[in-house]
């Protein structure tokens, strides 16, 4: 089945440090990838999302890029900011061409703590 | 603006006690999900919805059992809680099938923290 490998945490970097957590993928069919964001004491919120090969997803500052030939989604952002402290998931949808019944798939998360 | 609103947000059971957690959202969507997050495991779906009247399995649903008679409510039952289910648990609500393709897929509460001794 679809799954989401996710680099280990925590992660711990300075302010205004360059960032990169990894996110590899195993899917069939045509996966969208998504970038979701946990807050402490919040739900999940999206990040960004690519939905095809080479696309790239944007927003705050962070980036990734969906890679078919490495099956990766990296997320990275050049200059992080404490308020960038959260838990990150990556996650898949399977086929959405399987009508009816695309769901997400989740990593594991990874936590991220900027130190001013 | 409320979007997903889960209840209660914390609980604190005995194993073999029964609950309820109830979740509601008010943007008209079709598609619910219940997940819980465990430490290293991410999230797991339990069940969902697409419709009212409607509910399927996820990844883990033994030991739950959920309703959704109303469009807006999606109920998650435990019917006698063990040791196992302590964690929290999320749910989330989608516009309809093709997640993929609107601009926020899922939109999910801020979770209820469940400890079963």
């Amino acid at each position: 089945g679809d799954s989401v490998t996710q680099m280990e945490g925590p992660v711990t970097l300075s302010e205004e440090a360059f960032l990169t957590i990894n996110c590899t993928y195993t899917a069939t069919g045509y996966p969208s990838l998504f970038w979701y964001v946990q807050y402490p004491g919040e739900g999940l919120q999206l990040l960004l999302k690519a939905t095809k090969a080479d696309d790239k997803g944007s927003n705050k500052g962070f980036e990734a890029t969906y890679r078919k030939e490495t099956t990766s989604f990296h997320l990275e952002k050049g200059s992080v900011q404490v308020s960038d402290s959260a838990v990150y998931f990556c996650a898949l949808s399977d086929s959405k061409f399987n009508f009816g019944n695309e769901k997400l798939t989740f990593g594991t998360g990874t936590r991220l703590t900027i130190i001013p | 603006n409320a979007g997903v609103t889960q209840t209660p947000k914390f609980r604190v059971l005995k194993t073999g006690q029964s609950m309820t957690l109830l979740c509601a959202q008010d943007m008209n969507h079709e598609y619910m999900y219940w997940y819980r997050q465990d430490p290293g495991m991410g999230l797991r779906l339990i069940h969902y919805s697409v419709g009212e009247g409607t509910t399927a399995k996820g990844e883990v649903p033994d030991g739950y059992n959920v309703s959704r008679l109303k469009k807006q409510n999606f109920l998650l039952g435990l019917e006698s809680a063990a040791p196992s289910q302590t964690s929290v648990y999320f749910c989330a609500s989608s516009p309809g099938f093709y997640i993929s393709s609107y601009n926020s897929p899922l939109h999910f509460g801020n979770g209820t923290r469940l400890t079963v001794t």
